[in-house]
């Protein structure tokens, strides 16, 4: 069974800096693309981010683009992301997604349950 | 950037119901289109990829169709645990989301 689980989500103030990161189990995690997904409270879903099976393709959504950084380590079978510069627009549950296959279909074939990343002074 | 709106954005019908859920691409993006179901307090679940085809496990009452621009999921026959909201999506773009509620 595929699990992802995600951590790292806190309560942070405006300016602040978080580390989240997907635990990847039941998958072959080296040979999938990787990808954040955000959802603000009662809202829908937003794409933050995306990484190919080497790492070495990485896409950002313009509204987080300088601010956060993914990344992975295949040995270790996980996930990052490196938030900076917090604001309240970032509050949100972060799902982690693997792509549905390991020809890279830039579908969500699989999520973890999500962490909460809540930015307030 | 490519845009994706749903329509409706909210539906209310009943148990045994047609649903149809319409998802349309501000440009040709060929097949390339997939569909999420998210119930309350879950993590998305994929339905539908490369816009008809049946994600492996899910019901064989969902069925998506389009190219191009519009493409629609439906439900043949609406059941109590389809009840959620419904999400298009194509590379880094998700619809707005349409909500099955129960009338």
């Amino acid at each position: 069974e595929v699990q992802l689980v995600e951590s790292g989500g806190d309560l942070v103030q405006p300016g602040g800096s978080l580390r989240l990161s997907c635990a990847a189990s039941g998958l072959m995690f080296s040979g999938y693309d990787m990808n954040w997904v955000r959802q603000a409270p009662g809202k829908g879903l937003e794409w933050v981010s995306f990484i190919s099976s080497s790492g070495y393709t990485i896409y950002y959504a313009n509204s987080v683009k300088g601010r956060f950084t993914i990344s992975r380590d295949n040995a270790k079978n996980t996930l990052f992301l490196q938030m900076n510069s917090l604001t309240a627009d970032d509050t949100a549950l972060y799902y982690c997604a693997s792509d549905r296959s390991v020809s890279g279909s830039r579908t969500y074939g699989y999520w973890g349950q999500g962490t909460l990343v809540t930015v307030s002074s | 950037d490519i845009q994706l709106t749903q329509s409706p954005s909210f539906l209310s019908a009943s148990v045994g119901d047609r649903v149809t859920i319409t998802c349309r691409a501000s440009q040709g993006i060929s097949s390339y289109l997939a569909w999420y179901q998210q119930k309350p307090g879950k993590a998305p679940k994929l339905l539908i990829y490369a816009a008809s085809t049946l994600q492996s496990g899910v019901p064989s009452r969902f069925s998506g169709s389009g190219a191009g621009t519009e493409f629609t999921l439906t439900i043949s026959s609406l059941q109590p645990e389809d009840f959620a909201t419904y999400y298009c999506q194509q590379l880094e773009a998700f619809g707005p989301g349409t909500k099955v509620d129960i009338k």
